[in-house]
């Protein structure tokens, strides 16, 4: 059964620095990762998705890199900004799952002006 | 929001009575999915849709019940709420390998 899990649960960084999001899966034989974000009291929003075949995705200050081989994939925050404060989650379609994502429980990010 | 919307938005029920929660989607997405959120467990699975009047069951979908008449719509109910059923319920939608686009939530209560 495939297990998505995310460290740290939560994280706290000055303004204008650079972090690293991390998410861990145990099957690697996955279609695709997606990684989101919530606000609070939000529905998600999709942030970045990473086919199976791609090692990475950028979208402004955004990177998300992928190693399937090692179940492992990173978010890349560059600059943060306060507007950045959300909880990230990433999320996986494996090869048995007729395309249901399964979810990690988040990275809860907080950025201090 | 990609053409989502989940009604109602919010609801406060009693022990033992049905409730439907509706999704709706302007989007013509194949896959439509409901997910329940609560803390400690994250985003679970309830059921999900690959197209019309084809169905499936998540991770936690005892107690829950879909259908899907129509490409737009995707109803979720719950025949007997139970105290356990208080969540955040979202739906989602998608094409094959696509990315997930979620609607705002309802926030289920029930007494």
């Amino acid at each position: 059964k495939q297990e998505v899990t995310q460290i740290p649960a939560a994280l706290s960084v000055p303004e204008g620095e650079n972090l690293v999001l991390n998410c861990s899966f145990t099957d690697s034989a996955i279609y695709n990762l997606q990684w989101f974000r919530q606000d609070p009291g939000k529905g998600l929003t999709s942030l970045l998705l990473i086919q199976s075949s791609q090692r990475e995705q950028t979208s402004g200050r955004l990177n998300a890199s992928l190693d399937k081989s090692s179940g492992r994939s990173t978010l890349y925050i560059a600059a943060s900004q306060p507007g950045d404060s959300a909880t990230y989650l990433c999320a996986v379609i494996d090869g048995g799952s007729q395309g249901n994502l399964i979810f990690g429980k988040g990275t809860k990010l907080s950025v201090k002006p | 929001d990609a053409g989502i919307t989940q009604s109602p938005r919010h609801k406060v029920t009693e022990t033992g009575t049905p409730v439907t929660l509706r999704c709706h989607q302007t989007e013509n997405h194949r896959y439509m999915y409901w997910y329940r959120q609560d803390p400690g467990h994250g985003l679970r699975l309830i059921h999900y849709s690959y197209g019309v009047k084809d169905t499936d069951k998540g991770e936690v979908s005892d107690g829950y019940s879909v259908s899907r008449s129509k490409t737009e719509d995707f109803l979720l109910t719950l025949e007997s709420a139970t105290s356990s059923q208080t969540s955040v319920y979202f739906c989602a939608i998608s094409d094959w390998n696509s990315p997930l686009h979620f609607g705002n939530g309802t926030r289920l209560t029930v007494t």
